[in-house]
């Protein structure tokens, strides 16, 4: 299957600081990339939507201003933690498709986030 | 709004038995997929199914979809140690606009006891 790189793997941060998540398909045109976030044994929770050169779609309840999400080519979008508080710790994961040829989902490795 | 049930939700099993998890979705979808998850880590995919009927193996592993009946199961043979993980279930559909969206179940957690 298709790669997708996510990085960093694991970040700690303190509050109220930001923290950037980059997800790039390698291999692959991602016309669109999910984001999502997990917490500990818990299933996955779609937070945004981000297709290539448009704004993103967020969820009900996720907040846009601090969960700033970019698309800028069809190969990177990057996640943006505005302001991490203790409460923002959790596991994101992103997720990269190409709808002209699938609908398959290529996952990135996730990262930990850990705010202190 | 796409519901995704699936169950059990903990499952735990001795070498060598076999299990089924279900996975029972509300509205009508054109793919079903199922991803395996360890701990701490991301999901790894292991089956996509396409069509009513369809149904494919990997090792210990069988995934069948019934779209009448918005059911999917993914059944286990002979289990082994080494299948413990996070199990889940995931729905495809068209979303508001354009976008193609993943509906997840909640995920089972299978632990396969010696």
């Amino acid at each position: 299957g298709a790669v997708v790189s996510q990085h960093p793997s694991r970040v700690i941060c303190k509050s109220g600081t930001s923290v950037k998540i980059e997800c790039r398909s390698l291999d692959f045109q991602a016309t669109t990339m999910f984001w999502y976030r997990q917490f500990p044994k818990q299933s996955l929770m779609l937070m945004a939507t981000s297709n290539e050169g448009s704004k993103a779609t967020y969820e009900q309840g996720v907040e846009k201003d601090k969960f700033l999400i970019n698309h800028a080519s069809l190969t990177l979008s990057t996640l943006t933690v505005t302001s991490a508080h203790p409460e923002d710790s959790s596991f994101y994961i992103c997720s990269a498709h190409n709808h002209r040829v699938g609908t398959e989902a290529f996952f990135g490795q996730g990262t930990r986030l850990t705010v202190v | 709004e796409l519901k995704v049930e699936q169950n059990p939700l903990f499952l735990s099993m001795q070498e060598g038995k076999n299990y089924t998890i279900y996975c029972n979705y509300s509205t009508t979808s054109d793919r079903l997929y199922w991803y395996r998850q360890d701990p701490g880590k991301s999901l790894e995919s292991l089956f996509v199914l396409l069509s009513n009927g369809a149904v494919k193996q990997e090792g210990r592993l069988m995934a069948s979809l019934d779209t009448k009946a918005r059911l999917s199961t993914l059944h286990i043979t002979a289990a082994v140690h080494d299948l413990s993980a996070t199990y889940f279930c995931a729905v495809g559909g068209w979303g508001g606009g354009s976008n193609y969206k993943l509906t997840f179940g909640k995920g089972t957690l299978l632990t396969v006891n010696p």
